[in-house]
């Protein structure tokens, strides 16, 4: 079965440092990756997502994570946060087709961002 | 336009009712889904539909039953709400139902509708 690890529970930066969330999979073939945001009273955006191909996946807001199939984990970064970034970040795990688990994502527990002035 | 919207937004109902939780969406997708948020802020699938057929079904009280009457709306209903059943519920769509590269794959989820049983 697949799980999504997030070892950080909350996280607090200044704004316009760098920010690296930790996420980390367990899955029995190369796994399609996202990250998504929410932000507190809202749905999930999504960020960006990792298929296949380039290991660096460049999303929106000036993110970008990486995928390391040696460590199984795709972590996200941003070079310079800003306070609108505060929210909650969700990594998760999708099924390649066929199976039983096609469609469904399996999301870790969530890091809370919080960005000081 | 909202892509998938949901009502309510918000729901307060006693012990023992029955409540019904409604989603829409308009982009076009195949696939549909109802996940959970619990109080720690943790995203559990509970059921997707494809075409309006049931797919997944994951371990779910019988008292939640969801209703596909057409590939666009996917509903919940809820029988005899307990206290435990409080928390936020998220309907998301998605263009198919296998993952697969080349799709614009990624769930679009609602905004999702807090329920909070008293």
């Amino acid at each position: 079965a697949q799980s999504v690890t997030q070892p950080d529970i909350h996280i607090t930066v200044s704004e316009g440092a760098s920010l690296e969330l930790r996420c980390n999979y367990s899955y029995g073939a190369t796994p399609y990756l996202f990250w998504y945001v929410q932000s507190p009273g809202q749905g999930l955006q999504l960020l960006l997502k990792y298929f296949s191909g380039d290991t660096l996946v460049q999303g929106i807001k000036g993110f970008e994570a990486e995928f390391k199939r040696s460590q199984s984990s795709f972590n996200l970064r941003k070079p310079s946060v800003h306070w609108s970034d505060a929210a909650e970040y969700f990594c998760a795990v999708g099924a390649r087709a066929g199976g039983t688990s096609y469609g469904k994502l399996t999301f870790g527990q969530g890091t809370i961002l919080t960005v000081h002035p | 336009d909202t892509a998938v919207s949901q009502t309510p937004k918000y729901l307060v109902t006693q012990m023992g009712n029955d409540k019904s939780i409604k989603c829409e969406q308009n982009l076009g997708h195949d696939t549909m889904y109802w996940y959970k948020q619990d109080s720690k802020k943790f995203l559990k699938i509970m059921f997707s539909y494809n075409n309006k057929e049931l797919i997944i079904n994951e371990t779910v009280p019988n008292r939640f039953s969801p209703k596909s009457p057409d590939k666009a709306h996917l509903n919940l209903h809820i029988n005899s709400l307990e206290l435990g059943d409080s928390a936020v519920y998220f309907c998301a769509s998605s263009h198919s139902l296998f993952v697969r590269q080349g799709d614009n794959y990624g769930y679009t989820f609602g905004s999702g509708t807090r329920l909070t049983v008293v």
